[in-house]
């Protein structure tokens, strides 16, 4: 069974880093492309990063570029996000996500909350 | 970074049919693929439509999306109190050199 299970979220305040962790199982990460997509309460879907299968390509969202760095370790079969400078409205749910056919996002995590307030 | 624009909330009764609408740019669209998620109170999103109109296994047939020019249209038919959830549609920007994936701005479905 494909399951994703982040962590690493927490109370920060404005300025710091956290490194958030998504935890693969059923799978082998290093096949498919992943993505990490936010949620701030209250709002809509916000996609953030992407890493191709083959872990050359990286894309960020503009709002996060400079900031955040998505990486992988495939012998833990995790997916990572350095999230850095944090500022209030990174305050949000970060779910990572698997990319399956078509590109679209097959498996979801159930998210890591990320909270930036001093 | 564009969003895709999609009403705020549709609504019917249960067994009605609703229609949710995802509007965007020739850039968002273009020859790329629309993907449908909901995503229920307190819950992470699922896959409903992949490839603007396919159903990943165990996505009943109520649910259908289809794709023309820059809208994308996902149809819930035999509407059930179960679908009272938050929808979303997403797509690549076709673009490829920003690598951006942009979601729809959602819309929440109410049975009535």
């Amino acid at each position: 069974e494909v399951q994703l299970v982040e962590s690493g979220g927490g109370l920060i305040q404005p300025g710091g880093s956290l490194r958030l962790s998504c935890a693969a199982s059923g799978f082998t990460l290093s096949s498919y492309a992943m993505d990490w997509v936010r949620q701030a309460p209250g709002k809509g879907l916000e996609w953030v990063s992407y890493m191709s299968s083959g872990g050359n390509t990286k894309y960020y969202a503009d709002s996060v570029k400079g900031r955040f760095t998505i990486s992988r370790d495939n012998a833990k079969n995790s997916l990572f996000l350095q999230v850095n400078s944090l500022r209030a409205e990174d305050t949000a749910v970060y779910f990572c996500a698997r990319e399956g056919n078509g590109y679209a996002f097959d498996y979801w995590g159930r998210g890591t909350l990320v909270t930036v307030s001093s | 970074q564009s969003v895709l624009t999609q009403p705020p909330s549709v609504s019917a009764a249960p067994g009605q049919k609703v229609t949710i609408s995802c509007s965007g740019s020739s850039s968002d669209f273009g020859n790329s693929y629309v993907s449908w998620y909901q995503q229920l109170p307190g819950t992470a999103p699922k896959l409903l439509i992949f490839e603007n109109n396919k159903r990943p296994l165990g996505i009943p047939d109520r649910f259908s999306g289809s794709k023309s020019g820059t809208s994308a249209t996902l149809d819930i038919t035999g509407l059930q109190t179960g679908d009272e959830a938050d929808y979303y549609c997403g797509t690549w920007d076709s673009n490829l050199s920003s690598g951006l994936f942009v979601f729809g701005s959602g819309t929440k479905v109410t049975v009535l």
